[in-house]
């Protein structure tokens, strides 16, 4: 019942161009969008979140991009660096009743050449 | 340091014996939860806990239990593993937020790497 769909599975980009992920939801039932990073290894990293209410936000290189009616949102990785060569992952947090329900995306893993 | 620490980190066990993975958090945070990582899945909620004594059920909750007896602990226990049980499993914990939006960052541990044979 994988209610985020993510895509791309990967992606190959050169350093210094743009990564865009983007995620798809089928709930209207959630009220938070966060993203997170993981390196091999390691446990994965809030990077960034949005709530339902604003259609951006950004911190840094990274932007996340929501639009409500569509039920998509989108991470942008500007000036993508080798740092950022990891697995990126959307998910979506139910609302009052199920504040504490996460549902979390296939994941993409993101590669940057030099 | 905060921390979310798991024990142990890798495991290789055999079907049916009984297991307990445990996570502790130094952080006080109300609210904790386990996931498994699965190649193509991604992350799938197993249980989760507002708070002490208060546990609910993720996405796949079958073949798991949980307890919160005390706030900093939530070990995962699987009574009769079963080979379908391999996976890396993680722990996380966040502080709650009042008003309208839960804004807390999960803090993850670094994961146990479960094998059932």
């Amino acid at each position: 019942q994988q209610q985020v769909k993510q895509s791309p599975q990967s992606l190959i980009v050169q350093k210094g161009g743009i990564s865009i992920i983007n995620c798809a939801y089928e709930n209207t039932a959630f009220d938070y969008f966060p993203w997170y990073q993981q390196f091999p290894g390691k446990g994965p990293a809030l990077l960034i979140a949005i709530r339902p209410d604003v259609s951006e936000k950004k911190e840094g290189r990274f932007t996340i991009s929501f639009n409500k009616s569509a039920k998509q949102f989108s991470l942008h990785i500007m000036d993508s660096q080798p740092g950022d060569s990891a697995t990126y992952f959307c998910a979506v947090q139910g609302t009052t009743d199920s504040w504490g329900k996460l549902q979390f995306g296939a994941g993409t893993q993101v590669v940057v050449t030099p | 340091e905060a921390q979310v620490t798991q024990n142990p980190r890798y495991l290789i066990t055999v079907t049916g014996k009984k297991l307990t993975v445990t996570c502790s958090q130094n952080m006080n945070h109300e609210y904790m939860s386990w996931y498994r990582q699965d190649p193509g899945l991604g992350l799938r909620q197993i249980y989760y806990s507002m708070n002490v004594e208060v546990t609910d059920k993720g996405d796949v909750p079958e073949g798991y239990k949980v307890s919160r007896k005390e706030k900093r602990n939530f070990p995962l226990i699987l009574e009769s593993p079963s080979p379908n049980q391999t996976s890396l499993y993680f722990c996380a914990s966040s502080y709650l937020t009042s008003g309208s939006y839960w804004m807390g960052t999960q803090y993850f541990g670094p994961g146990t790497r479960l094998t059932v044979l």
